[in-house]
């Protein structure tokens, strides 16, 4: 299956400083990539819609302003966490679609382990 | 999306077959049924999806009922490796929808 891969895997950082995870899909395009927030022992809940080009859409409680997202081109997409605080510390995980493909299935990537401190 | 309905856990011996269930009476026509596992600290990994017909991957099979409210993920012969939480998702295909994920199925595949 197609490769989404996330980096960092795992950062540490401390309050009150801003924190860059990538997600990029190494062997096919994606006009949409998704990112996912998950706190231990709850599901994955979706953050916001990344597209190509334009601006990403949040899903509702997410603040824009907070948690920044760019997907300048058709494989990478970031996500910013700004002025991260203790309550920011979850598992971030990326997905992205094929675009055009055949196959609709979403591939994730391995997940951004945050911990803020 | 529709919603799903999935038993919170489930045990199974290795070298069994798995069967998780999954109801989702909702559904409507223009809608698949996907199916997504995690295992722990990973990133969800695709297993398989299907619209009305069974559908059969190297991972697994996928039963749907003929009313479409229903259907069973089969891990044929499950292993310890196939401990994770597994998620039925109903959405409709295409390039720019989300997948919206429940509260999934906790498989404990044990010797």
């Amino acid at each position: 299956g197609a490769v989404v891969s996330q980096h960092p895997s795992r950062v540490i950082c401390k309050s009150g400083t801003s924190v860059k995870i990538e997600c990029r899909s190494l062997d096919f395009q994606a006009t949409t990539m998704f990112w996912y927030r998950q706190f231990p022992k709850q599901s994955l809940m979706l953050m916001a819609t990344s597209n190509e080009g334009s601006k990403a859409t949040y899903e509702q409680g997410v603040e824009k302003d907070k948690f920044l997202i760019n997907h300048a081109s058709l494989t990478l997409s970031t996500l910013t966490v700004t002025s991260a605080h203790p309550e920011d510390s979850s598992f971030y995980i990326c997905s992205a679609r094929l675009t055009g493909g055949r196959n609709t299935e979403a591939f994730f990537g391995q997940g951004t382990r945050l911990t803020v401190v | 999306d529709a919603k799903t309905t999935q038993p919170p856990s489930m045990d199974c011996a290795e070298g069994r077959a798995a069967n998780l269930p999954c109801n989702h009476s909702t559904i409507s026509g223009n809608e698949y049924v996907y199916w997504y596992r995690q295992i722990h600290s990973q990133g969800p990994q695709y297993i398989i999806h299907g619209l009305k017909n069974n559908e059969t991957n190297e991972m697994a099979s996928l039963i749907i009922t003929e009313d479409r409210k229903s259907s069973t993920l089969i891990l044929p012969h499950a292993t310890l490796r196939d401990t994770a939480v597994y998620y039925c998702i109903v959405r409709v295909t295409g390039g720019g929808n989300k997948l919206t994920f429940g509260t999934g199925t906790q498989l404990k595949v044990e010797l």
